[in-house]
């Protein structure tokens, strides 16, 4: 499968705790977005990177949030001390990035993470 | 910033009629208008896009016109079958590559 993957698929977790998500883009995409979605909404962009170079995040990244993309391949989004609100789908995208036309983003399936 | 109205929220359309879903935006620097398909329980999936040099784009049953004067776009399907019954976004990007999404419609096709 050449896609987008994303771990786990699901995670439950309690208000508090830690969690981390893995995606791996597609292999020669330089380009890899993380989303946010909630029930009923379309995704909300979070942050993306360039290779290894995290070059934007919305305001919607709080201090708890951080993304890495140590090697240029894979990415991690942890979120430490959850609330109930970061409950939602993240979803994960990669692009080829670069020249015009190059644009389209292809998404993962998405971690649903639910905090009790 | 970019604004993003997606209209209806909720269309219901006869198997094999014609489905229209239209989107507008703000941002006259806005280039790249691709349209996904989410299943429930999974990730968006493209199923067509246009860029802002031209004006419709069509695959099979599946076609995107868009007007930049007046800066809406709109995603058209012909000859509805079951499995189009999903949520359809459209979205927004610039020079940036970042999208900024519309709310979705949810398709409904009656058998």
């Amino acid at each position: 499968d050449t896609g987008v993957s994303q771990n786990p698929r699901h995670k439950i977790t309690k208000r508090g705790q830690n969690v981390t998500f893995r995606c791996d883009p597609i292999s020669e995409h330089n380009r890899l977005y993380w989303y946010r979605q909630t029930l009923g909404q379309g995704p909300e962009f979070l942050t993306y990177f360039q290779n290894e170079a995290q070059l934007e995040k919305s305001r919607l990244l709080s201090d708890r949030f951080s993304a890495e993309r140590p090697k240029g391949s894979f990415s991690t989004l942890e979120i430490q001390r959850t609330e109930q609100g970061d409950s939602a789908m993240y979803l994960c995208a990669s692009s080829l990035g670069g020249l015009a036309g190059e644009q389209t983003q292809y998404f993962g399936p998405g971690t649903r993470l639910l905090v009790l | 910033g970019e604004n993003v109205e997606q209209h209806p929220s909720t269309l219901s359309v006869q198997e094999g009629d014609s489905a229209v879903i239209k989107c507008t935006y703000s941002d006259s620097a806005s280039n790249y208008f691709p349209w996904y398909k989410q299943e429930l329980g999974k990730g968006p999936q493209l199923i067509i896009d246009i860029r802002s040099n031209v004006g419709e784009k069509k695959d099979q049953r599946i076609a995107v016109t868009l007007n930049k004067t007046a800066k809406h776009f709109s995603l058209h399907i012909t000859e509805t079958q079951p499995e189009d019954s999903a949520v359809y976004f459209c979205a927004v990007g610039d020079s940036n590559y970042q999208l900024i999404w519309g709310a979705g419609t949810k398709l409904i096709i009656k058998p």
